[in-house]
């Protein structure tokens, strides 16, 4: 099983609402992300757990906040967005190590109205 | 800075060809890379990796080359199908620790019947 399941798929929401996305994976890895992808743009690296600890933040604004429940769970808590954080978000994960491979779920496609 | 380069936007090839697309690098510390396949809307999915002590990894139609001396590798696609058309993204594993993947721009493959 390689399967990093996200949900939801697709979320609209308000620049005044709070919402979350979350993702799940039974892999034992001890390593999650998330990456935002705008379109024709590579992945970019937003967070990264690791034993479910924050171990990198790209300077990303405090209106995204991570959180890691346990080692299987990952959620992304979104308030106040603005239009242009409308993106695919996508949730990975890998065993800790570089030198293993990443999988990532679906995404969940966000559209800031 | 980007450190991982991939210079070609796009790729054109007929099917039953080979495709090789192309990726250079930066860091000489870098020592894993990966290739991901992405379609529009959907999570990148892992293709094929190869670690720096070897110089190709071949894994059915699919094969890297890594020159380490050149800091490039290359994915070659033989022979090249429909489905295949995609974007593909390099990425490499950075070695500095917390399990950080840094990804090329990417190259979109068409292939054509």
């Amino acid at each position: 099983d390689t399967e990093v399941t996200q949900t939801p798929k697709h979320l609209v929401m308000g620049m005044t609402n709070k919402k979350s996305l979350k993702c799940e994976q039974h892999m034992g890895h001890r390593a999650m992300y998330w990456y935002k992808q705008k379109a024709k743009k590579p992945p970019e690296l937003m967070f990264v757990y690791s034993y479910e600890k924050l171990s990198i933040n790209e300077s990303v604004p405090s209106r995204f906040s991570p959180e890691c429940p346990n080692s299987s769970l990952l959620n992304l808590h979104l308030h106040a967005l603005q239009p242009e954080d409308s993106a695919l978000y996508l949730c990975a994960s890998r065993y800790t190590g570089e030198t293993t491979e990443a999988f990532f779920g679906q995404g969940t496609r966000l559209t800031v109205v | 800075d980007q450190q991982v380069k991939q210079n070609s936007p796009s790729l054109s090839v007929q099917e039953g060809r080979i495709s090789i697309l192309n990726c250079d690098y930066t860091n000489s510390m870098f020592d894993y890379f990966l290739w991901y396949k992405k379609y529009p809307a959907e999570g990148p999915t892992f293709l094929i990796s190869i670690s720096s002590i070897k110089d190709k990894n071949e894994d059915g139609r699919f094969t890297v080359f890594l020159n380490k001396s050149a800091k490039h590798l290359s994915l070659h696609i033989v022979p090249s199908q429909p489905g295949d058309s995609a974007v593909y993204f390099c990425a490499a594993s950075d070695p500095g620790g917390y399990n950080k993947l840094i990804f090329g721009a990417g190259t979109r493959l068409a292939v054509h019947p």
